[in-house]
Protein backbone atom coordinates (compact mmCIF):
# COMPACT_ATOMS: atom_id res chain seq x y z
CA UNK A 1 0.00 0.00 0.00
CA UNK A 2 1.27 3.54 -1.02
CA UNK A 3 1.93 6.18 1.87
CA UNK A 4 0.12 8.90 1.90
CA UNK A 5 0.40 12.44 3.84
CA UNK A 6 -1.78 14.67 5.56
CA UNK A 7 -2.43 18.21 6.89
CA UNK A 8 -2.48 17.50 11.29
CA UNK A 9 -5.29 19.59 11.18
CA UNK A 10 -7.40 21.71 9.78
CA UNK A 11 -10.46 23.96 10.81
CA UNK A 12 -14.07 25.23 8.55
CA UNK A 13 -17.03 27.09 9.47
CA UNK A 14 -19.90 25.63 9.92
CA UNK A 15 -21.99 25.48 6.18
CA UNK A 16 -19.10 26.51 4.34
CA UNK A 17 -17.25 23.66 2.06
CA UNK A 18 -14.38 21.67 3.86
CA UNK A 19 -11.59 20.94 1.75
CA UNK A 20 -8.79 17.89 3.17
CA UNK A 21 -6.32 17.29 0.46
CA UNK A 22 -4.16 14.55 0.63
CA UNK A 23 -0.92 13.74 -0.99
CA UNK A 24 -0.50 9.57 -2.54
CA UNK A 25 2.56 10.21 -4.95
CA UNK A 26 3.60 6.51 -4.49
CA UNK A 27 -0.26 4.78 -5.63
CA UNK A 28 0.40 2.37 -8.15
CA UNK A 29 -2.05 1.67 -11.03
CA UNK A 30 -4.46 -0.58 -9.38
CA UNK A 31 -4.96 1.00 -5.93
CA UNK A 32 -7.61 3.03 -4.76
CA UNK A 33 -7.86 6.05 -2.93
CA UNK A 34 -10.47 5.92 0.19
CA UNK A 35 -11.58 8.08 2.80
CA UNK A 36 -12.52 7.21 6.46
CA UNK A 37 -13.68 9.61 9.09
CA UNK A 38 -13.13 8.52 13.19
CA UNK A 39 -15.52 10.24 15.37
CA UNK A 40 -14.37 10.25 18.95
CA UNK A 41 -14.51 6.72 21.11
CA UNK A 42 -16.32 4.93 17.41
CA UNK A 43 -15.36 2.68 14.77
CA UNK A 44 -14.00 4.21 11.14
CA UNK A 45 -16.62 5.34 9.05
CA UNK A 46 -16.12 4.45 5.37
CA UNK A 47 -17.08 7.90 3.20
CA UNK A 48 -15.56 7.57 -0.35
CA UNK A 49 -13.73 5.95 -2.51
CA UNK A 50 -12.37 6.08 -6.31
CA UNK A 51 -9.81 5.14 -9.02
CA UNK A 52 -9.49 7.87 -11.41
CA UNK A 53 -12.55 9.23 -12.05
CA UNK A 54 -13.83 11.91 -9.65
CA UNK A 55 -16.98 10.61 -6.85
CA UNK A 56 -20.03 12.11 -5.78
CA UNK A 57 -21.88 10.45 -2.71
CA UNK A 58 -24.77 11.65 -0.29
CA UNK A 59 -21.77 12.46 2.05
CA UNK A 60 -19.46 13.64 0.28
CA UNK A 61 -17.35 14.38 -3.13
CA UNK A 62 -13.90 13.08 -3.88
CA UNK A 63 -11.29 14.62 -6.86
CA UNK A 64 -9.03 13.07 -7.81
CA UNK A 65 -5.95 14.37 -9.69
CA UNK A 66 -4.85 13.22 -13.22
CA UNK A 67 -1.62 11.82 -12.09
CA UNK A 68 -3.31 10.30 -9.48
CA UNK A 69 -0.73 11.80 -7.27
CA UNK A 70 -3.21 13.76 -5.06
CA UNK A 71 -7.00 14.13 -3.97
CA UNK A 72 -9.14 16.31 -2.53
CA UNK A 73 -12.31 14.98 -0.08
CA UNK A 74 -14.90 18.03 -0.08
CA UNK A 75 -17.96 17.98 2.36
CA UNK A 76 -19.85 20.83 0.56
CA UNK A 77 -21.94 22.10 3.53
CA UNK A 78 -19.50 21.70 6.83
CA UNK A 79 -21.96 20.64 10.35
CA UNK A 80 -20.67 20.74 13.41
CA UNK A 81 -21.16 16.86 13.11
CA UNK A 82 -18.71 16.69 10.98
CA UNK A 83 -15.88 17.01 13.41
CA UNK A 84 -13.84 14.00 13.11
CA UNK A 85 -10.14 12.57 11.82
CA UNK A 86 -10.27 12.23 8.46
CA UNK A 87 -7.90 9.93 6.95
CA UNK A 88 -6.61 9.39 3.30
CA UNK A 89 -5.56 5.62 2.08
CA UNK A 90 -4.25 4.44 -1.33
CA UNK A 91 -4.30 0.58 -1.26
CA UNK A 92 -6.18 -2.44 -2.93
CA UNK A 93 -6.85 -4.91 -0.02
CA UNK A 94 -5.82 -3.75 2.76
CA UNK A 95 -5.45 -0.19 4.21
CA UNK A 96 -2.74 1.54 6.27
CA UNK A 97 -3.88 3.61 8.69
CA UNK A 98 -1.39 7.24 9.15
CA UNK A 99 -2.55 10.08 11.61
CA UNK A 100 -5.17 11.43 9.61
CA UNK A 101 -6.54 15.35 9.38
CA UNK A 102 -8.35 16.16 12.88
CA UNK A 103 -11.46 18.66 11.09
CA UNK A 104 -12.54 21.01 13.65
CA UNK A 105 -16.05 22.52 12.56
CA UNK A 106 -16.83 25.90 14.50
CA UNK A 107 -20.62 27.78 14.86
CA UNK B 1 -29.23 -3.53 8.12
CA UNK B 2 -27.53 -4.87 10.93
CA UNK B 3 -23.54 -3.56 10.60
CA UNK B 4 -20.39 -5.27 11.91
CA UNK B 5 -21.04 -6.56 15.90
CA UNK B 6 -18.64 -6.92 18.44
CA UNK B 7 -18.83 -8.14 21.21
CA UNK B 8 -17.87 -7.34 24.49
CA UNK B 9 -17.72 -3.98 23.79
CA UNK B 10 -15.61 -3.42 26.97
CA UNK B 11 -13.38 -5.92 28.81
CA UNK B 12 -11.67 -5.31 31.73
CA UNK B 13 -9.40 -7.97 33.08
CA UNK B 14 -5.83 -8.92 34.98
CA UNK B 15 -2.89 -9.61 33.37
CA UNK B 16 -2.14 -13.42 33.00
CA UNK B 17 -6.00 -13.98 31.90
CA UNK B 18 -6.98 -14.81 28.46
CA UNK B 19 -9.18 -12.76 26.46
CA UNK B 20 -11.50 -13.35 23.42
CA UNK B 21 -12.90 -10.93 21.36
CA UNK B 22 -15.99 -11.42 18.81
CA UNK B 23 -16.73 -10.41 15.68
CA UNK B 24 -19.70 -10.62 13.08
CA UNK B 25 -19.28 -9.28 9.90
CA UNK B 26 -21.78 -8.32 7.84
CA UNK B 27 -23.66 -10.88 6.20
CA UNK B 28 -22.25 -11.59 2.55
CA UNK B 29 -18.73 -9.64 2.57
CA UNK B 30 -15.95 -12.07 1.83
CA UNK B 31 -13.36 -10.38 3.79
CA UNK B 32 -12.70 -9.54 7.78
CA UNK B 33 -9.74 -7.23 9.38
CA UNK B 34 -9.00 -6.93 12.93
CA UNK B 35 -7.47 -3.74 13.96
CA UNK B 36 -6.06 -2.11 16.75
CA UNK B 37 -6.03 1.47 17.94
CA UNK B 38 -3.83 2.95 20.43
CA UNK B 39 -2.88 6.71 21.51
CA UNK B 40 0.66 5.83 20.48
CA UNK B 41 0.15 3.68 17.73
CA UNK B 42 -2.64 4.58 15.73
CA UNK B 43 -4.76 2.13 13.98
CA UNK B 44 -2.91 -1.24 12.83
CA UNK B 45 -4.26 -3.76 11.39
CA UNK B 46 -3.35 -7.40 12.91
CA UNK B 47 -5.16 -9.68 10.46
CA UNK B 48 -7.13 -9.98 7.42
CA UNK B 49 -9.05 -13.15 6.07
CA UNK B 50 -10.28 -13.85 2.82
CA UNK B 51 -13.56 -16.36 2.70
CA UNK B 52 -12.07 -17.57 5.95
CA UNK B 53 -9.41 -17.56 5.09
CA UNK B 54 -6.11 -15.76 7.27
CA UNK B 55 -4.31 -14.35 4.05
CA UNK B 56 -2.05 -11.71 6.00
CA UNK B 57 -1.09 -12.06 9.31
CA UNK B 58 2.19 -9.73 9.40
CA UNK B 59 0.53 -7.18 11.93
CA UNK B 60 0.00 -10.09 14.89
CA UNK B 61 2.07 -8.76 17.53
CA UNK B 62 3.41 -11.77 19.14
CA UNK B 63 2.20 -15.74 19.76
CA UNK B 64 0.25 -14.25 22.68
CA UNK B 65 -2.45 -13.30 19.96
CA UNK B 66 -4.50 -15.63 17.90
CA UNK B 67 -7.53 -15.44 15.13
CA UNK B 68 -9.52 -17.56 13.90
CA UNK B 69 -12.74 -17.59 11.66
CA UNK B 70 -14.12 -20.96 11.90
CA UNK B 71 -17.07 -19.72 9.42
CA UNK B 72 -18.40 -16.38 7.51
CA UNK B 73 -20.74 -15.35 10.23
CA UNK B 74 -17.98 -15.36 12.83
CA UNK B 75 -14.47 -14.52 14.10
CA UNK B 76 -12.24 -14.52 17.40
CA UNK B 77 -9.23 -12.42 18.28
CA UNK B 78 -7.39 -14.45 21.20
CA UNK B 79 -4.98 -12.85 23.91
CA UNK B 80 -3.16 -15.48 25.77
CA UNK B 81 -2.14 -14.43 28.21
CA UNK B 82 -2.99 -11.28 28.24
CA UNK B 83 -0.52 -8.14 29.17
CA UNK B 84 -1.29 -4.30 30.19
CA UNK B 85 0.25 -2.93 27.07
CA UNK B 86 -2.93 -5.26 25.27
CA UNK B 87 -4.78 -2.40 26.77
CA UNK B 88 -6.28 -0.53 23.26
CA UNK B 89 -9.59 -0.48 21.22
CA UNK B 90 -9.77 -3.26 18.96
CA UNK B 91 -11.82 -2.73 15.41
CA UNK B 92 -13.26 -5.89 13.23
CA UNK B 93 -14.37 -4.64 10.07
CA UNK B 94 -15.87 -6.24 7.23
CA UNK B 95 -16.18 -6.15 3.22
CA UNK B 96 -14.12 -4.04 0.69
CA UNK B 97 -14.58 -0.35 1.46
CA UNK B 98 -14.37 -1.83 4.74
CA UNK B 99 -17.47 -1.11 7.32
CA UNK B 100 -16.40 -1.08 10.94
CA UNK B 101 -17.67 -1.86 14.18
CA UNK B 102 -17.80 -0.05 17.21
CA UNK B 103 -14.88 -1.82 18.44
CA UNK B 104 -13.99 -3.67 22.03
CA UNK B 105 -12.27 -1.31 24.62
CA UNK B 106 -9.59 -3.72 26.47
CA UNK B 107 -8.02 -3.21 29.57
CA UNK B 108 -5.88 -5.38 31.07
CA UNK B 109 -4.49 -4.72 34.76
Amino acid sequence: DAKTTQPTSMDCAEGRAANLPCNHSTISGNEYVYWYRQIHSQGPQYIIHGLKNNETNEMASLIITEDRKSSTLILPHATLRDTAVYYCFSGYSTLTFGKGTMLLVSP
Amino acid sequence: DAGVIQSPRHEVTEMGQEVTLRCKPISGHNSLFWYRQTMMRGLELLIYFNNNVPIDDSGMPEDRFSAKMPNASFSTLKIQPSEPRDSAVYFCASGQPQHFGDGTRLSIL
